[in-house]
């Protein structure tokens, strides 16, 4: 059963506007969330994260927003940009392994 | 220049055939983690070793292999036992860099297997 999910595959923005990616978890244990942004071919790259003990984290164009009651979090990206096309993965971590559970991603495409 | 490290970018191996993955990383951290990507598919997590000399199997194992004899090295060797081996392998390093907490985990470039 998917502890973590991401359950748009795709979301199509236009330039300038905001992009919002949702993401879902169902272990209530989970203390630390990331999102990834990737490239086709290539390895993931942090773009943010933020603590359980946290509900808003932000660095310049993107937030991160943590509701814990719901289990949801999402990143806003604002203005999007067209190199912000990508595949963006949430994580979650809990515990002292420190092992990340991962979404499947959303792709994102933010068109001229 | 800090980072981690992978070779080779593509690599094609007959089937049969066990070959091994380089992950080298220069952020002196102490966790290291395999990952195997596939289309459509999330990151699934194939080894990690939390220090030198030490490892933990992940969700899908089978088939694979790691030693972790220096702290800047985990290579992973995919053996012919490993059933559908063509994918993407991710390496990543886990621990602080910048503001952020330890838990991070910073990746590769990645290693695209092919069987032929």
């Amino acid at each position: 059963d998917q502890q973590v999910k991401q359950n748009s595959p795709s979301l199509s923005v236009q330039e300038g506007r905001i992009s919002i990616l949702n993401c879902d978890y169902t272990n209530s244990m989970f203390d630390y969330f990331l999102w990834y942004k990737k490239y086709p071919a290539e390895g993931p790259t942090f773009l943010i994260s933020i603590s359980s003990i946290k509900d808003k984290n932000e660095d310049g164009r993107f937030t991160v927003f943590l509701n814990k009651s719901a289990k949801h979090l999402s990143l806003h990206i604002v203005p999007s940009q067209p190199g912000d096309s990508a595949v963006y993965f949430c994580a979650a971590s809990g515990g002292s392994q420190g092992n990340l559970i991962f979404g499947k991603g959303t792709k994102l495409s933010v068109k001229p | 220049d800090g980072g981690i490290t992978q070779s080779p970018k593509y690599l094609f191996r007959k089937e049969g055939q066990n070959v091994t993955l380089s992950c080298e990383q220069n952020l002196n951290h102490d966790a290291m983690y395999w990952y195997r990507q596939d289309p459509g598919q999330g990151l699934r997590l194939i080894y990690y070793s939390q220090i030198v000399n030490d490892f933990q199997k992940g969700d899908i194992a089978e088939g694979y292999s790691v030693s972790r004899e220096k702290k800047e090295s985990f290579p992973l060797t995919v053996t012919s036992a490993q059933k559908n081996p063509t994918a993407f392998y991710l390496c990543a390093s886990r621990g602080r860099v910048g503001g952020y907490p330890s838990d991070t985990q910073y990746f590769g470039p990645g290693t695209r297997l092919t069987v032929l």
